[in-house]
């Protein structure tokens, strides 16, 4: 089946460095989405991309939807303490009504 | 505008017992989705209503019943519950399949 890859599985990095994050798969995928998961809570999506090539942002973040379509990466600038948390992407490929989700990457932050 | 809405937050069962876990959204959504997130697994689907009156299996379906009751309703019933079922249940709904807003989940714990 399809899988998307994320890793590792934790970050650590300190309070205003830049961080960056990828997600991979051996499949084709229409539609790339970022979500982030606080502690206690569900996944809120971050940024959603439609357009292979795209590069799409948030404040501080910014996704980029791969040429290939096979992949998608997550940058975070600047990095503060409430960026702590699980960061998901998640991929749909446009035949069905599911998205698969990679396992996460949970990132910490030294203040 | 409550999004997602889960119920209860917690729950403690003995093996054996029965539940049903609620989840409504108000985004007037067609699909609604029931996951379960453990500990280095990421989030697994575990049934999907693509539309009013539709369901469909996920990735982990055993052991779980599900009712889309209407357009704004979709429950997730444990019959028996077991050990292996302790885990964060979370509820998603969309317009399409992507872009899933998640509810604040459900703690259960099966002794």
């Amino acid at each position: 089946g399809q899988q998307l890859n994320q890793s590792p599985q934790s970050m650590f990095i300190q309070e205003g460095e830049d961080v960056s994050m990828n997600c991979t798969s051996s499949s084709i995928f229409n539609t790339w989405l970022w979500y982030k998961q606080d502690p206690g809570e569900g996944p809120v999506l971050l940024i959603a991309l439609y357009k292979a090539g795209e590069l799409t942002p948030n404040g501080r973040l910014t996704a980029q939807f791969g040429i290939t379509r096979k992949d998608s990466f997550l940058n975070i600038s600047a990095s503060i303490p409430s960026d702590v948390g699980i960061y998901f992407c998640a991929g749909h490929t446009g035949a069905n009504s599911k998205l698969t989700f990679g396992k996460g990457i949970t990132l910490s932050v030294r203040p | 505008n409550a999004g997602v809405t889960q119920t209860p937050k917690f729950q403690v069962l003995k093996t054996g017992q029965s539940m049903t876990l609620q989840c409504a959204q108000d985004m007037n959504h067609n699909s609604m989705y029931w996951y379960r997130q453990d500990p280095g697994m990421g989030l697994r689907l575990i049934y999907y209503s693509a539309s009013e009156g539709t369901t469909d299996k996920g990735e982990v379906p055993n052991g779980y019943n599900v009712s889309r009751l209407n357009k704004r309703e979709f429950s997730l019933r444990l019959e028996s519950a077991a050990p292996s079922q302790t885990s964060v249940y979370f509820c998603a709904s969309s317009e399409r399949a992507y872009e899933q807003y998640f509810g604040p989940g459900t703690r259960l714990t099966v002794t």
